[in-house]
């Protein structure tokens, strides 16, 4: 099966602008989870997708905001950029969920704000 | 809230020494999972685990979960360059899919 996932890789962008990245599940996988990773804070939960429904935020203001096709594939838009969203954004999916689901990470669409 | 916390943050050790990472939960967790992420990569899975006391092997990884289900521990043996890299560890979070721990990064000096 192919793997997650996620474009662009890379983006560049100025403060005040807003992004969109993409994600690509693994078939068969519904849930999907967005998270951002920044050096000094590690691994911060954003949101998660299942059935095209937002099952779960994490304490992101409302700049970040996403959401779930049919076929599962989800977006995640980022509006007035500020230079702290600079990090390494990951897409992960898995199956339905279950207690604490294993996540399976694509490669990160890596975001530096000028 | 949940909140999962590895020490050490930092591990740099000469190549065939050993390794560990702890991994303590403030909560009970139904099952521990952890993850590997090389530099310039992703997290990537390695191991779940799920009883009490369970103790898990992946070559010269060693995984344990610890009685009351509040701890785990990754060792690893004689540690080789390919071992560089993060590792999480990550729990069941109630309201997100899993709570990760802040990682341990681990150097191998050759």
């Amino acid at each position: 099966k192919a793997g997650v996932t996620q474009t662009p890789r890379y983006l560049i962008k100025t403060r005040g602008q807003q992004v969109t990245l993409s994600c690509s599940p693994i078939s068969g996988h519904r849930s999907v989870s967005w998270y951002q990773q920044t050096p000094g804070q590690g691994l911060q939960f954003l949101f998660e997708y299942f059935s095209e429904t937002q099952r779960n935020k994490g304490n992101f203001p409302g700049r970040f905001s996403g959401r779930q096709f049919s076929n599962s594939r989800s977006e995640m838009n980022v509006s007035t950029l500020e230079l702290g969203d600079s990090a390494l954004y990951l897409c992960a999916s898995s199956l339905p969920r279950e207690d604490g689901d294993t996540q399976y990470f694509g490669p990160g669409t890596r975001l530096t704000v000028l | 809230g949940q909140q999962v916390m590895q020490i050490p943050q930092y591990q740099h050790v000469q190549e065939g020494e050993d390794f560990t990472t702890y991994c303590n939960s403030s909560t009970t967790l139904s099952n521990i999972q952890w993850y590997k992420q090389r530099p310039g990569g992703h997290p990537v899975f390695l191991i779940q685990l799920v009883k009490s006391g369970e103790v898990k092997k992946q070559k010269r990884l060693t995984f344990q979960f610890g009685e009351a289900k509040k701890n785990s521990s990754l060792h690893i043996t004689a540690t080789q360059t390919t071992d560089v890299g993060t590792y999480f560890c990550a729990g069941p979070g109630g309201n997100t899919p899993l709570v990760f721990g802040k990682g341990t990064r681990l150097s191998v000096i050759a």
